[in-house]
């Protein structure tokens, strides 16, 4: 079946625009979550979703960086007024949210480009 | 606080056994999981173990946990060029959903 797909793949943009990122995760995952995976770093969590509601957003790296998800399914993380060191690449992953191992799996990312 | 740690780098020739090393810091970790992104990819799933398990073994791939000394290492048998990528451990704590994820081994393997 499909995997989680994520939206554009590449992302170019100047300094000061805002930036969206779409995810679309598996069909039937309750739970949702953003990443960022800065060059030469390991995967910085960002926030999660369980439906529609964000328990954690306790990584979000400021208040320019805030994210939505719509009837339980695709999810938008948007960063405002973009700065250079907000370039990275952007993984979303879900999973059942059921308990267990709840594993997740992860879209390709979006590789965003401040410049 | 929740810290993940891995070598940074391995190297091994074609046809012999890799052994990745990862350490964290969180007594609580329900699961342990090991990731594999090759260049360019995503993060594919390997394998994972529960946290009163010290061993589970899927084909080529061995995991050992330490429980007591907060140690996890993935054995791949029969190293194959294809599996040059970075390999990334993460554990997820008990109370929380977000995984913390190590900074990722880089595993070269040469003919």
């Amino acid at each position: 079946g499909a995997g989680v797909s994520q939206s554009p793949s590449n992302k170019v943009t100047e300094k000061g625009k805002d930036v969206e990122l779409r995810c679309d995760p598996i069909s039937g995952h309750t739970a949702l979550y953003w990443y960022r995976q800065s060059l030469g770093q390991g995967l910085e969590f960002l926030i999660y979703f369980q439906g529609n509601s964000a328990p954690d957003k306790s990584g979000l790296p400021s208040d320019r960086f805030s994210a939505e998800r719509t009837g339980g399914s695709v999810s938008t993380l948007t960063i405002q007024r973009t700065q250079q060191e907000d370039s990275a690449v952007y993984l979303c992953a879900s999973s059942p949210g059921l308990g267990g191992a709840d594993t997740q799996y992860f879209g390709p990312g979006t590789r965003l480009t401040v410049l | 606080g929740e810290d993940v740690e891995q070598s940074l780098f391995l190297s091994v020739r074609e046809g012999d056994s890799s052994v990745i090393n990862c350490t964290y810091t969180d007594s609580s970790s329900t699961y342990l999981y090991w990731y594999k992104q090759e260049p360019g990819a995503g993060l594919q799933l390997l394998t994972y173990i529960f946290s009163n398990m010290d061993m589970k073994q899927d084909q080529r791939l061995t995991v050992l946990l330490n429980k007591k000394d907060k140690h996890l290492s993935l054995r791949i048998a029969d190293t194959q060029t294809g599996d040059s990528a970075i390999y990334f451990c993460a554990e997820r704590n008990f109370n929380t959903d977000k995984l913390i994820f190590g900074t990722g081994t880089r595993l070269q393997v040469f003919p």
